[in-house]
């Protein structure tokens, strides 16, 4: 069950402009929402969070926007780094129990 | 505190036979869950301890799928007559019980041949 969906299999942008990455999900339970970063050969890492009482959570140059009527959230990025070039997973989780992961966007950001 | 390891970070193994992968969480954590990943998607759940409590799994853990965490601490997960299909990252990651991160290691692979 694709309780959260990432559509965009792949994005590319320029060095210094914005990165928008999309999620929506179908679970109207999820309280809590998550992006990870994944580099290859390696496991996910935690970028940052919010909180369904929350539309938007800012951290430096990550920022994740949260539109509970239309069961979306986004995160931006900017300005975009070469270094920022990974794979992206968006994570929702109900109650404070395990979570469901969408299947992810690679991120490229060309110099 | 070196983070969520995982033992081994590859293995590759032949149909019919058992595998265990370990999973040694950050000390202060409480929960623990072992994720699978396939190419080209993300991370499923499989199955998730509250100390050595093993509290809910996944309907993909068949019953060749045991995973145990004996005193709360590391956490095993073996895969008994492997199969081609098992091949995958077995993520392992772990958390307190108040927050919502979870901190991931850096995955076992594993092929069956």
């Amino acid at each position: 069950d694709q309780q959260v969906k990432q559509n965009s299999p792949s994005l590319s942008v320029q060095e210094g402009r914005i990165s928008i990455l999309n999620c929506d999900y179908t679970n109207s339970m999820f309280d809590y929402f998550l992006w990870y970063k994944k580099y290859p050969a390696e496991g996910p890492t935690f970028l940052i969070s919010i909180s369904s009482i929350k539309d938007k959570n800012e951290d430096g140059r990550f920022t994740v926007f949260l539109n509970k009527s239309a069961k979306h959230l986004s995160l931006h990025i900017v300005p975009s780094q070469p270094g920022d070039s990974a794979v992206y997973f968006c994570a929702a989780s109900a109650n404070n129990n395990d979570m469901r992961f969408g299947a992810g966007t690679r991120l490229t950001v060309k110099p | 505190d070196t983070g969520v390891s995982q033992d081994p970070r590859h293995k590759i193994t032949k149909r019919g036979q058992n595998v265990t992968f370990r999973c040694d969480p950050i000390s202060e954590h409480n929960r623990l869950y072992w994720y699978r990943q396939t190419l080209g998607q993300g991370p499923e759940f499989l199955t998730y301890f509250q100390n050595e409590a093993q509290l809910e799994k996944s309907r993909l853990l068949s019953d060749r799928f045991s995973a145990e965490r004996p005193k709360g601490s590391f956490s095993t997960l073996e895969i008994q007559r492997t199969e081609q299909g098992d091949s995958a990252m077995y993520l392992c990651a772990s958390r307190r019980g108040g927050d919502n991160e979870q901190f991931f290691g850096p995955g076992t692979r594993l092929t069956v041949l």
